[in-house]
């Protein structure tokens, strides 16, 4: 069974700051992503990456991808309030990942005005 | 319209009752999945259905049986549930060989089992 282990679990931090959140497995997935979901609604995809070592940036969130496909991470400058929600990292186990994917318990962010 | 919509949003039943979930897309995806999301745990994947076939079912208990009749729509039959399994129930779908790019959920249905 491949895990995803997200850290930290919660976090809550002042408008402004920036904060990193983690997304870690000794598994190799062939691309991982990352979803945002709020209060009684589905996660929404925020990116996929899919090449070891691959960064990308969405307005303020960037997200990094490890050379070993093992891991990845997801940088949040100068948080809004807006960004408050549910962070989820989720894996795929074969490219075309029909096969279901493998999240993690996820990050709750609270990001304070 | 996230292109993906499940009905009832909440739904309370007792432990002797039947009812289904129902999960329609709009996106012309040829795979559709249904993950359950309960406090604390990972999203647990369900059931897989590629091209309306089910290819796979991660040991759910036979009280869940899902039904697939053609690419669009998905359905979760219930019935004799039990307490715990109150919880989110997500439908996601994605194109069967793009799956690894992301998939496209549900709001999902809340339900609770009394």
């Amino acid at each position: 069974t491949q895990l995803l282990e997200q850290s930290p679990q919660f976090l809550s931090i002042q408008e402004g700051e920036n904060l990193t959140v983690y997304c870690n497995s000794s598994s190799v997935f062939s691309s991982l992503q990352w979803y945002r979901q709020e209060p009684g609604e589905g996660p929404v995809l925020l990116v996929t990456v899919v090449t070891g070592g691959e960064v990308k940036k969405l307005k303020r969130l960037t997200f990094q991808f490890g050379d070993a496909r093992k891991d990845s991470s997801l940088h949040i400058t100068a948080a809004q309030t807006g960004d408050t929600g549910l962070y989820l990292c989720a894996g795929a186990r074969s490219g075309g990942g029909a096969d279901g994917l493998t999240f993690g318990k996820g990050t709750h962010l609270i990001i304070q005005p | 319209e996230t292109g993906v919509t499940q009905t009832p949003r909440h739904l309370v039943m007792g432990m002797t009752n039947k009812k289904s979930l129902k999960c329609e897309q709009h996106l012309g995806h040829n795979a559709m999945y249904w993950y359950k999301q309960s406090a604390k745990k990972p999203l647990e994947l369900m059931f897989v259905y590629n091209f309306k076939e089910q290819t796979e079912n991660n040991s759910v208990p036979s009280r869940f049986s899902p039904e697939c009749p053609n690419s669009s729509h998905l359905f979760l039959h219930l019935h004799t549930l039990q307490p715990e399994d109150s919880a989110l129930y997500l439908c996601a779908s994605s194109q069967e060989d793009r799956g690894g790019y992301g998939y496209t959920f549900g709001s999902g249905t809340r339900l609770t089992v009394v």
